[in-house]
Formats: structure tokens, sequence, C-alpha cells
């Protein structure tokens, strides 16, 4: 059973539009919420994490925004670039674990 | 890939041969992580590592084995491979934060 649930599976927006790509759970024990970017042939990169203690956070054009009590939470990307084209994961954990869950992934498409 | 490698990054081989892939570490870190990426799946954890010998077991730890016996190097055994492990995989690791850092991969193939 996947833990993390993401939507959508892939996403296709035009140069400068904000893709949002959604994941949610179930455990309320989790309490960190990270977002990995993987390109091709390449391992994950850690790209921005939150904590619930906030409803949002932003690193440059790359902005979480949590919803605590929908049990929700998702990653939008403004000014979106060709280089931002990438396959997205949404993963959870318990802050004194080291067990990742990992979402099922978006494979966005920036197109010029 | 943060000081993390990888070895090998590609391998083929048959069902019911033993396979071990190496992850090397130049970080120090304390934890180390096998995780498989599989499409529809996302990434998820086979074995992790606390400590030199300390290990446990993830998500998807039938058919697999771990082995810490330094502090750089992670091992991940394939005792018998089957065609069900085709995946590729990735080595991470941590430090005193919570944050993952990951390795390049290896793509393994079993016929």
């Amino acid at each position: 059973q996947q833990q993390v649930k993401q939507s959508p599976q892939s996403l296709i927006v035009q140069k400068g539009g904000i893709p949002i790509i959604n994941c949610a759970y179930e455990n309320t024990a989790f309490d960190y919420f990270p977002w990995y970017q993987q390109f091709p042939g390449k391992g994950p990169a850690l790209l921005i994490a939150i904590r619930p203690d906030v409803s949002e956070k932003k690193e440059g054009r790359f902005t979480i925004s949590f919803n605590k009590s929908a049990k929700q939470f998702s990653l939008h990307i403004m000014d979106s670039q060709p280089g931002d084209s990438a396959t997205y994961f949404c993963a959870a954990a318990t802050g004194g674990a080291n067990n990742l869950f990992f979402g099922t992934g978006t494979r966005l498409t920036v197109i010029p | 890939d943060a000081g993390i490698t990888q070895s090998p990054r590609h391998k083929v081989t048959e069902t019911g041969t033993p396979v071990t892939l190496r992850c090397h570490q130049t970080e120090n870190h304390r934890y180390m992580y096998w995780y498989r990426q599989d499409p529809g799946h996302g990434l998820r954890l086979i074995h992790y590592s606390y400590g030199v010998k300390d290990t446990d077991k993830g998500e998807v730890s039938d058919g697999y084995s771990v082995s810490r016996s330094k502090t750089e190097d992670f091992l991940l055994t394939l005792e018998s491979a089957t065609s069900s492990q085709t995946s590729v995989y990735f080595c991470a690791i941590s430090g005193q934060s919570i944050e993952q850092y990951f390795g390049p991969g290896t793509r393994l193939t079993v016929t």
C-alpha cells in the first residue's frame, strides 16, 4: 500500500507556467516532507523539504505548500524553465526514523 | 552526488546467480540506505544501516541481505537473483540531520 499518493503522473506546461504537483498521506506521525528532483540516468537530488509547523516554504522558484488538516502537500515551480524538465518525487518520514516513503513520481515536461 | 559512488553502474546477470552491489561514501555519514526504484512504485527502502555492523530491514527486504564492515562501505547482496529483482538500485546517506542524499544508481537486469 502506497503510504504517499502523488499526482499527476505526468505534466506538460509551457515555459513560464506554474506546474503544481500534489501529494497526500494518511499517517499522522509523518513530520518531515521532502521533495526530490531526478534527471534521467541520475540519482534523486534533494530539492526542498518542510516540517508540519509551517504552511509554506520557498527556496528560489520552488515552493512547498502544506495543509496539515487535509494531510496534503504540494510543490509549485514558479516561472518554469525547460531545464526543470525532470521527474519529481514527494516523500514523507517520521522525524526519528530513517525510512523515507516516496510517492510514485511526476514526470514534468516544460515546453520552450 | 554528495560523495557517494556505486559499483557497478550496470550489471546483467542470470536468474539464480548471486550479485553484490557496493556503495562507497566519503562523507563519514552514520546512516546508509539501499533503495530500489521501479516504475509505478517510486523508491522503496530495502535495508538501512545506522552504524558499522548495525543494519535493519526496510519495506522490501525479502531476497536481499546487507553488510557494513566499514563506515564508508555498504554492500547489498542478492543471494539468488530473480527476474523480479530487475530494477535500478540507489544508495543514500545521511548524517546528523534527516536529509538523505542519493548516489548515481546501479541498473541491474536479471535474465
